[in-house]
């Protein structure tokens, strides 16, 4: 088990390019979460997938973002038509699924940090 | 919805002195309740977990917290902290009946530990 992976650790981009990221979890769990961290803040949740599914959406996701898990597996963050105000970490984490109690700790990856010049 | 108030952004401390990192949630309902830490270009690793249970909760790296009901508290203890506890620390909440969807995390506190 080599833990939830993020790639890439680091990205700068210009204004209005779009970005993408991606996060591999852990191979066994079957949720998976992205989150936004500024710097001085902690952890701001974005969106949540349960296989394929994408269940839960934050109002911090705007139309420029987009998430996808096509197969369940690894994951994508896309920002279309970035702005300054996108750089940030972003976080990825998984966890088990609901009625076991291991899904209630998520295991973050490393991080992706945006810069958007 | 709940929310994370850490009453300490920084917490300056001398190695192998005791220190408590301070935490207090809001919520209408039951929750669950998690200290993460997070080390420089590293994501965060969870410290402990108040679930159920005893409300003394031990974690890894000789942490422990403990959960207050009545004062909506779950401040972080360690006896004797060194110098590789240096981190930013995070105080994290979900409701019970949420399944861990939406978790809240506090605005975090540096501990620095010094020689």
């Amino acid at each position: 088990d080599t833990g939830v992976s993020q790639d890439p650790r680091h990205k700068i981009t210009k204004r209005g390019q779009n970005v993408t990221f991606r996060c591999d979890p852990i191979s066994e769990h079957n949720r998976l979460y992205w989150y936004r961290q500024t710097l001085g803040q902690g952890p701001e949740f974005l969106t949540y997938f349960q296989n394929e599914a994408q269940l839960e959406k934050s109002r911090l996701l705007s139309d420029r973002f987009s998430a996808e898990r096509p197969k369940g597996s690894f994951s994508t963050l896309e920002i279309q038509r970035t702005e300054q105000g996108d750089s940030a970490m972003y976080l990825c984490a998984s966890s088990h699924g609901p009625k076991t109690l291991p899904s209630y700790e998520q295991y973050f990856g490393p991080g992706t940090r945006l810069t958007v010049t | 919805a709940q929310s994370v108030t850490q009453l300490d952004s920084q917490v300056p401390v001398f190695e192998e002195a005791p220190v408590e990192l301070r935490c207090n949630y809001s919520s209408s309902v039951s929750v669950y309740l998690f200290w993460y830490v997070q080390y420089p270009n590293q994501g965060l690793q969870l410290l402990l977990k108040y679930l159920s249970g005893s409300t003394l909760v031990k974690g890894i790296n000789g942490f422990e917290a403990e959960f207050n009901k009545s004062q909506t508290s779950f401040h972080l203890r360690k006896p004797s902290v060194h110098i590789s506890d240096t981190a930013e620390y995070f105080c994290a909440v979900s409701d019970q009946g949420n399944n861990n969807n939406d978790m809240r995390f506090g605005a975090g506190t540096r501990l620095t530990v010094k020689p």
